[in-house]
């Protein structure tokens, strides 16, 4: 499988703040990039999603903004919550080019939203 | 939405036993599952390609006949770990893309089972 690097590993931030967690892939077939979030013991549920025809998609407190030439894409949190505290992990798969759907992950990132 | 669903929630068994974790679309037919594998605080790994009625496409590294997976209707797959030992003992999640899903589009992720082997 092809790597997704993500950074960083963990992160705090103080509530109402702004969460930025980063990923680079290598592969230019990966055409579909998801951002999943996971509770502990619970299965990962889809955020937010992106394909690389758009630089930019927001949905509520949460931007994916995507940088092709640099093949980075990263996750944005807006007014960050207590709630919002789980890992993670951003993804990317090449559905349209005959990759079958299948996603490979970046490493997680746990943030914790403190009070 | 679209559900997924896994079974059991947890599992313990012995070492040398063998577990079956079953994963059910609840209200869409998948021709095709996936199954991972996740250690504690790490990533989330792809296993296997579950495939309706043909053999399932197993990951390099992975061992066919110490995960055994059958894809026996459009709801339901199955994964058997054979012959459990404690280095198996993970965090198994299985999804689904719903049907009609072109490009990755949305899966559907199932709760996880965790597996302990004693």
């Amino acid at each position: 499988q092809q790597q997704v690097k993500q950074s960083p590993q963990s992160l705090i931030v103080q509530k109402g703040g702004i969460s930025i967690i980063n990923c680079a892939y290598e592969n230019t077939a990966f055409d579909y990039f998801p951002w999943y979030q996971q509770f502990p013991g619970k299965g990962p549920a889809l955020l937010i999603a992106i394909r690389p025809d758009v630089s930019e998609k927001k949905e509520g407190r949460f931007t994916i903004s995507f940088n092709k030439s640099a093949k980075q894409f990263s996750l944005h949190i807006m007014d960050s919550q207590p709630g919002d505290s789980a890992t993670y992990f951003c993804a990317a798969s090449r559905g349209l080019t005959g990759g079958g759907n299948k996603l490979t992950f970046g490493t997680g990132t746990q943030l914790k939203v403190e009070l | 939405g679209a559900v997924v669903s896994q079974h059991p929630s947890w599992v313990i068994c012995k070492s040398g036993t063998s577990v079956k974790i079953e994963c059910r679309s609840l209200d869409f037919q998948a021709t095709t599952m996936f199954w991972y594998r996740q250690f504690p605080k790490q990533s989330l790994m792809l296993m296997a390609t579950s495939n309706e009625g043909s053999k399932a496409t197993y990951e390099q590294g992975v061992e066919k006949d110490k995960f055994l997976i059958n894809h026996a209707s459009l709801t339901l797959s199955t994964l058997t770990v054979t012959s459990a030992h404690p280095e198996d003992s993970s965090f198994y999640i299985c999804s689904a893309p719903p049907p009609g899903t072109v490009g990755g589009d949305t899966q559907y992720f199932g709760p996880g089972t965790r597996l302990t082997v004693l």
